[in-house]
């Protein structure tokens, strides 16, 4: 079964514009992480925050952990052409078993 | 250093068939961890090896195995292959000091 379930399921944005993607869980975590994916390809490991992290930061990424609403989201700025993937965030409960959503198809348009 | 390397990158095969897959971590990384993903079910944990030993294991049938090296190079076998079986393969290292987990290109499965 899926722990995370992204939203919105689709975003279509403007170049330059910044894009918000959001997941939720079911049940306690000891971290989770968000992953990119360019046409089937492999996954690229974003970020990772930690239970008892509320935000972190990476170049244009900045994601925020929510464990009492067990939420997090992604917010990409100043997206670019190349942002245009699938994301998806996973959840670890310390067992290197991650559990992964449907994940969330961003474009960007030139 | 170089990143998880998956072979081979396509394979296809006929129903009833049996599948290899290999995958070599990061230099260094002992835990290796094996996922399916389809349109329908999206990302699945399959396994995880660490030190030649499966530490942990999804839901899926007797027919997905695999088995870790003292390389810590790792195997998957899918047996009597079936359509559904038919997925990107990902396998993942982990090192011993973070939780991030790193995967590889994947292996494009078909069953025919």
């Amino acid at each position: 079964s899926q722990q995370g379930e992204e939203d919105p399921q689709a975003l279509s944005i403007q170049e330059g514009e910044n894009a918000t993607m959001n997941c939720s869980y079911k049940t306690s975590i000891n971290n989770l992480q968000w992953y990119r994916q360019n046409s089937g390809r492999g996954l690229v490991h974003l970020i990772l925050i930690r239970s008892n992290e509320r935000e972190k930061h990476s170049g244009r990424l900045r994601v925020t952990l929510d464990t009492s609403k067990k939420s997090s989201s992604l917010l990409i700025t100043a997206s670019r052409a190349a942002d245009t993937a699938s994301y998806f965030c996973a959840t670890d409960r310390a067992n290197s078993k991650l559990t992964f959503g449907k994940g969330i198809t961003l474009s960007v348009r030139p | 250093k170089a990143g998880v390397t998956q072979t081979p990158r396509y394979l296809i095969k006929t129903r009833g068939q049996q599948v290899t897959l290999s995958c070599s971590p990061i230099s260094g990384h002992r835990s290796v961890s094996w996922y399916q993903q389809t349109p329908g079910q999206g990302l699945q944990f399959l396994f995880e090896y660490f030190s030649e030993t499966q530490r942990n294991k999804g839901n899926f049938p007797g027919r997905f195995s695999g088995r870790q090296f003292s390389n810590s190079r790792s195997e998957m076998n899918v047996s009597t292959l079936e359509l559904g079986d038919s997925a990107l393969y990902l396998c993942a290292s982990r090192g011993p000091l973070y939780n991030e987990q790193f995967f590889g290109p994947g292996t494009r499965l078909t069953v025919l």
